[in-house]
């Protein structure tokens, strides 16, 4: 199973962006639904959004449309999460996960890494 | 998207305790339904997808029923390890939702 060692925790200010990124190990991403999921002590876990990389085409949360981009690199071992414009409200620990075979759900996630936004 | 909510949001319980969480979908979702346990400083751990279908290594006395727009998670026994929040979450083509959370707690 691949394994999924995620970027270290970041401390933005309001109206900046955050790029935080998932690497995997014992596989490439490519044929893996990627999901990034964010756990808020207000909201719990929200869905962000989900890319399969050899398609290439991400879905997003409609509460993110327009903020947020989720992308891989070219060698397809590394996704990425960025999220624009941001608030306060989105300090969270932000966590990949792939998808099984058996029909998407996430069976395998990365660590989590702690955004904080902090004027 | 679809909306999925789950009650009760808290409930308090003792080891040995039957705990059942209901999870109800906004629009029918087959069984494309999955169940996970959180707990604080960790990833979420998947128990049961497809409604029903325990994931490996995980202990029989976490079972989940339904289909459609409402579904169960039961913890027949309920063990000291296993006090902690947990989700439901619809899937489907690569869209996902989560519910609101469950924190079961020391009564």
């Amino acid at each position: 199973q691949v394994q999924l060692v995620q970027s270290g925790a970041e401390v933005k200010k309001p109206g900046s962006s955050v790029k935080v990124s998932c690497k995997a190990s014992g596989d490439t991403l490519g044929r893996y639904l990627i999901y990034w999921v964010r756990e808020t002590p207000g909201q719990g876990l929200e869905w962000m959004g989900g890319v399969i990389p050899i398609f290439d085409t991400p879905n997003y949360a409609q509460k993110f449309q327009g903020r947020v981009t989720i992308s891989t690199d070219e060698s397809k071992t590394t996704a990425y999460l960025e999220l624009k414009s941001l608030r306060s409200e989105d300090t969270a620990v932000y966590f990949c996960a792939t998808g099984s075979d058996r029909g998407g759900e996430a069976d395998n996630w990365g660590q989590g890494t702690l955004v904080t936004i902090s004027s | 998207d679809i909306q999925m909510t789950q009650s009760p949001s808290t409930q308090p319980a003792v080891v040995g305790d039957r705990v059942t969480i209901t999870c109800r979908a906004s629009q029918s979702i087959g069984s494309w339904l999955a169940w996970y346990q959180k707990k604080p400083g960790k990833a979420p751990k998947l128990l049961i997808y497809k409604a029903s279908s325990l994931e490996s290594g995980v202990p029989s006395r976490f079972s989940g029923s339904g289909s459609g727009t409402e579904f169960t998670l039961t913890i027949s026994s309920l063990q000291p390890d296993d006090f902690a929040t947990y989700y439901c979450q619809q899937y489907n083509s690569y869209s996902a939702t989560f519910g609101q959370g469950t924190k079961v707690e020391i009564k």
